[in-house]
Protein backbone atom coordinates (compact mmCIF):
# COMPACT_ATOMS: atom_id res chain seq x y z
CA UNK A 1 0.00 0.00 0.00
CA UNK A 2 1.08 3.68 -0.73
CA UNK A 3 1.79 5.62 2.01
CA UNK A 4 3.63 9.66 2.39
CA UNK A 5 5.82 10.68 5.55
CA UNK A 6 6.32 14.44 6.28
CA UNK A 7 8.97 14.72 8.94
CA UNK A 8 8.88 17.96 10.09
CA UNK A 9 5.54 18.85 11.91
CA UNK A 10 6.68 22.30 11.82
CA UNK A 11 8.75 24.58 9.73
CA UNK A 12 9.40 27.76 10.60
CA UNK A 13 11.37 30.52 7.56
CA UNK A 14 11.87 34.05 7.44
CA UNK A 15 10.30 36.17 5.21
CA UNK A 16 12.58 36.77 1.75
CA UNK A 17 14.32 33.31 2.64
CA UNK A 18 13.95 30.14 0.73
CA UNK A 19 11.58 27.27 2.05
CA UNK A 20 11.41 23.81 1.80
CA UNK A 21 9.09 21.36 3.13
CA UNK A 22 10.12 17.43 3.23
CA UNK A 23 7.79 14.52 1.97
CA UNK A 24 9.02 10.97 1.04
CA UNK A 25 6.43 8.45 -0.50
CA UNK A 26 6.60 4.61 -0.66
CA UNK A 27 4.40 3.24 -3.72
CA UNK A 28 4.59 -0.65 -5.70
CA UNK A 29 3.88 1.14 -9.30
CA UNK A 30 4.60 4.40 -10.39
CA UNK A 31 4.01 7.30 -8.01
CA UNK A 32 1.43 10.22 -9.14
CA UNK A 33 2.32 12.46 -6.26
CA UNK A 34 0.86 15.95 -4.68
CA UNK A 35 0.63 18.94 -2.81
CA UNK A 36 -1.90 20.53 -0.96
CA UNK A 37 -2.27 23.52 0.78
CA UNK A 38 -5.08 24.43 3.88
CA UNK A 39 -5.15 28.10 5.05
CA UNK A 40 -7.41 28.17 8.79
CA UNK A 41 -11.32 27.62 8.33
CA UNK A 42 -10.64 26.32 5.11
CA UNK A 43 -10.47 23.05 2.83
CA UNK A 44 -7.19 22.07 1.05
CA UNK A 45 -6.30 23.66 -2.34
CA UNK A 46 -4.51 21.94 -4.79
CA UNK A 47 -0.58 23.15 -5.48
CA UNK A 48 0.96 21.22 -8.22
CA UNK A 49 1.36 17.52 -8.90
CA UNK A 50 3.99 15.35 -10.74
CA UNK A 51 2.47 12.43 -13.08
CA UNK A 52 5.75 12.07 -15.63
CA UNK A 53 8.60 13.76 -17.13
CA UNK A 54 10.57 16.67 -15.93
CA UNK A 55 11.22 16.28 -12.30
CA UNK A 56 10.90 19.56 -11.17
CA UNK A 57 6.97 20.89 -11.36
CA UNK A 58 6.31 24.20 -10.92
CA UNK A 59 2.48 25.34 -9.49
CA UNK A 60 0.56 28.27 -8.29
CA UNK A 61 1.73 30.65 -6.16
CA UNK A 62 5.54 30.14 -7.15
CA UNK A 63 5.73 26.82 -5.36
CA UNK A 64 7.78 24.25 -6.97
CA UNK A 65 8.41 20.91 -5.94
CA UNK A 66 11.26 18.31 -6.98
CA UNK A 67 10.76 14.56 -7.80
CA UNK A 68 13.70 12.50 -7.05
CA UNK A 69 13.09 8.94 -7.75
CA UNK A 70 16.11 7.52 -6.08
CA UNK A 71 15.57 9.17 -2.36
CA UNK A 72 11.68 8.55 -3.26
CA UNK A 73 11.75 12.22 -2.35
CA UNK A 74 9.07 15.42 -3.50
CA UNK A 75 9.64 18.15 -2.08
CA UNK A 76 8.19 21.86 -2.01
CA UNK A 77 10.19 24.71 -2.43
CA UNK A 78 9.72 27.85 -3.15
CA UNK A 79 12.50 30.47 -3.41
CA UNK A 80 11.09 33.74 -1.43
CA UNK A 81 9.08 32.98 1.56
CA UNK A 82 5.94 35.56 2.19
CA UNK A 83 3.85 35.46 5.36
CA UNK A 84 0.92 34.89 3.37
CA UNK A 85 2.18 31.46 2.65
CA UNK A 86 1.87 30.48 6.52
CA UNK A 87 -0.24 27.27 6.12
CA UNK A 88 -0.65 23.49 6.64
CA UNK A 89 0.99 21.70 4.08
CA UNK A 90 0.07 18.44 2.52
CA UNK A 91 1.75 15.56 0.43
CA UNK A 92 0.01 13.40 -1.16
CA UNK A 93 0.52 10.18 -3.35
CA UNK A 94 -1.17 7.77 -5.47
CA UNK A 95 -0.17 4.42 -7.08
CA UNK A 96 -3.05 3.13 -9.63
CA UNK A 97 -6.76 3.48 -10.37
CA UNK A 98 -9.20 2.76 -7.97
CA UNK A 99 -6.53 3.67 -5.12
CA UNK A 100 -7.25 6.16 -3.26
CA UNK A 101 -5.12 9.80 -2.80
CA UNK A 102 -3.00 9.23 0.60
CA UNK A 103 -2.32 11.90 2.48
CA UNK A 104 1.14 12.81 4.95
CA UNK A 105 0.23 14.17 8.29
CA UNK A 106 1.06 17.61 7.20
CA UNK A 107 3.60 20.19 7.96
CA UNK A 108 2.88 23.30 9.35
CA UNK A 109 4.62 26.64 7.63
CA UNK A 110 5.43 29.70 9.79
CA UNK A 111 6.75 32.33 7.60
CA UNK A 112 8.15 35.02 10.30
CA UNK A 113 8.27 38.99 8.89
CA UNK B 1 -14.58 28.86 -3.68
CA UNK B 2 -13.66 24.98 -5.07
CA UNK B 3 -17.29 24.14 -5.91
CA UNK B 4 -18.00 21.86 -3.68
CA UNK B 5 -20.25 22.09 -0.93
CA UNK B 6 -20.63 20.75 2.04
CA UNK B 7 -23.12 20.80 4.66
CA UNK B 8 -23.69 21.80 7.63
CA UNK B 9 -21.03 23.42 8.74
CA UNK B 10 -20.94 22.81 12.85
CA UNK B 11 -22.77 19.40 14.09
CA UNK B 12 -22.82 19.15 17.59
CA UNK B 13 -24.44 15.71 19.05
CA UNK B 14 -24.17 13.46 21.92
CA UNK B 15 -22.67 9.87 21.80
CA UNK B 16 -24.66 7.46 20.88
CA UNK B 17 -26.49 9.53 17.90
CA UNK B 18 -26.67 9.29 14.09
CA UNK B 19 -26.24 12.64 12.17
CA UNK B 20 -25.72 12.82 7.86
CA UNK B 21 -22.87 14.82 6.15
CA UNK B 22 -23.79 15.92 2.99
CA UNK B 23 -21.79 16.90 0.06
CA UNK B 24 -22.54 18.79 -3.26
CA UNK B 25 -19.57 17.89 -5.60
CA UNK B 26 -18.64 20.98 -8.64
CA UNK B 27 -20.85 20.41 -11.58
CA UNK B 28 -19.30 17.86 -13.88
CA UNK B 29 -17.49 16.06 -11.34
CA UNK B 30 -18.06 12.95 -11.32
CA UNK B 31 -16.09 11.22 -8.40
CA UNK B 32 -16.77 12.21 -4.76
CA UNK B 33 -14.16 11.26 -1.42
CA UNK B 34 -14.45 11.14 1.75
CA UNK B 35 -12.10 12.17 4.30
CA UNK B 36 -11.43 12.54 8.08
CA UNK B 37 -8.98 15.12 9.37
CA UNK B 38 -8.25 14.75 13.17
CA UNK B 39 -5.15 15.91 15.03
CA UNK B 40 -3.99 12.87 15.90
CA UNK B 41 -4.67 10.79 12.69
CA UNK B 42 -3.89 13.23 10.38
CA UNK B 43 -6.01 12.98 6.89
CA UNK B 44 -7.73 9.93 6.56
CA UNK B 45 -9.19 8.19 3.32
CA UNK B 46 -13.14 6.66 3.94
CA UNK B 47 -14.06 5.83 1.16
CA UNK B 48 -14.66 6.55 -2.64
CA UNK B 49 -17.92 6.92 -5.40
CA UNK B 50 -17.97 7.38 -8.59
CA UNK B 51 -21.11 8.19 -10.83
CA UNK B 52 -23.12 6.62 -8.26
CA UNK B 53 -20.97 3.17 -7.48
CA UNK B 54 -18.82 2.66 -4.57
CA UNK B 55 -14.96 2.35 -6.24
CA UNK B 56 -12.38 2.54 -3.24
CA UNK B 57 -12.89 2.07 0.23
CA UNK B 58 -10.25 3.12 3.00
CA UNK B 59 -10.11 3.56 6.96
CA UNK B 60 -14.10 3.42 7.32
CA UNK B 61 -15.83 2.38 10.28
CA UNK B 62 -18.37 -0.61 9.65
CA UNK B 63 -20.75 2.49 11.98
CA UNK B 64 -19.85 4.78 9.11
CA UNK B 65 -21.91 4.04 5.59
CA UNK B 66 -22.08 6.76 2.65
CA UNK B 67 -23.97 6.79 -0.76
CA UNK B 68 -24.05 8.78 -4.27
CA UNK B 69 -27.59 9.99 -5.42
CA UNK B 70 -27.99 10.00 -9.15
CA UNK B 71 -28.16 13.59 -9.11
CA UNK B 72 -24.66 12.77 -7.81
CA UNK B 73 -24.54 14.34 -4.35
CA UNK B 74 -23.16 12.03 -1.73
CA UNK B 75 -24.12 11.70 1.95
CA UNK B 76 -22.07 10.29 4.57
CA UNK B 77 -23.95 8.38 7.27
CA UNK B 78 -22.24 8.00 11.14
CA UNK B 79 -24.21 6.20 13.61
CA UNK B 80 -23.37 5.08 17.08
CA UNK B 81 -21.31 8.46 17.38
CA UNK B 82 -18.53 7.93 20.07
CA UNK B 83 -16.17 10.84 21.41
CA UNK B 84 -13.71 9.97 19.00
CA UNK B 85 -15.33 10.27 16.29
CA UNK B 86 -15.39 14.11 16.32
CA UNK B 87 -13.10 15.35 13.25
CA UNK B 88 -13.44 17.42 10.40
CA UNK B 89 -14.98 15.35 8.04
CA UNK B 90 -13.99 16.51 4.19
CA UNK B 91 -15.71 15.83 0.83
CA UNK B 92 -13.83 16.22 -2.33
CA UNK B 93 -14.57 15.39 -5.94
CA UNK B 94 -12.97 15.33 -9.23
CA UNK B 95 -13.78 14.58 -12.89
CA UNK B 96 -13.40 10.98 -13.25
CA UNK B 97 -11.72 9.94 -10.25
CA UNK B 98 -8.59 9.42 -12.19
CA UNK B 99 -5.04 9.08 -10.90
CA UNK B 100 -3.56 11.91 -12.44
CA UNK B 101 -6.46 14.08 -11.37
CA UNK B 102 -6.65 17.14 -8.68
CA UNK B 103 -9.13 17.14 -6.38
CA UNK B 104 -11.83 19.80 -5.34
CA UNK B 105 -12.18 20.25 -1.39
CA UNK B 106 -15.14 21.30 0.28
CA UNK B 107 -14.69 23.97 3.44
CA UNK B 108 -15.63 20.74 5.82
CA UNK B 109 -17.94 19.48 8.22
CA UNK B 110 -16.69 20.08 11.89
CA UNK B 111 -18.77 17.15 14.07
CA UNK B 112 -18.42 17.55 17.82
CA UNK B 113 -19.59 14.28 20.00
CA UNK B 114 -20.33 15.02 23.13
Amino acid sequence: AQSVAQPEDQVNVAEGNPLTVKCTYSVSGNPYLFWYVQYPNRGLQFLLKYITGDNLVKGSYGFEAEFNKSQTSFHLKKPSALVSDSALYFCAVRDGRNTPLVFGKGTRLSVIA
Amino acid sequence: DSGVTQTPKHLITATGQRVTLRCSPRSGDLSVYWYQQSLDQGLQFLIQYYNGEERAKGNILERFSAQQFPDLHSELNLSSLELGDSALYFCASSVEGDVHEKLFFGSGTQLSVL
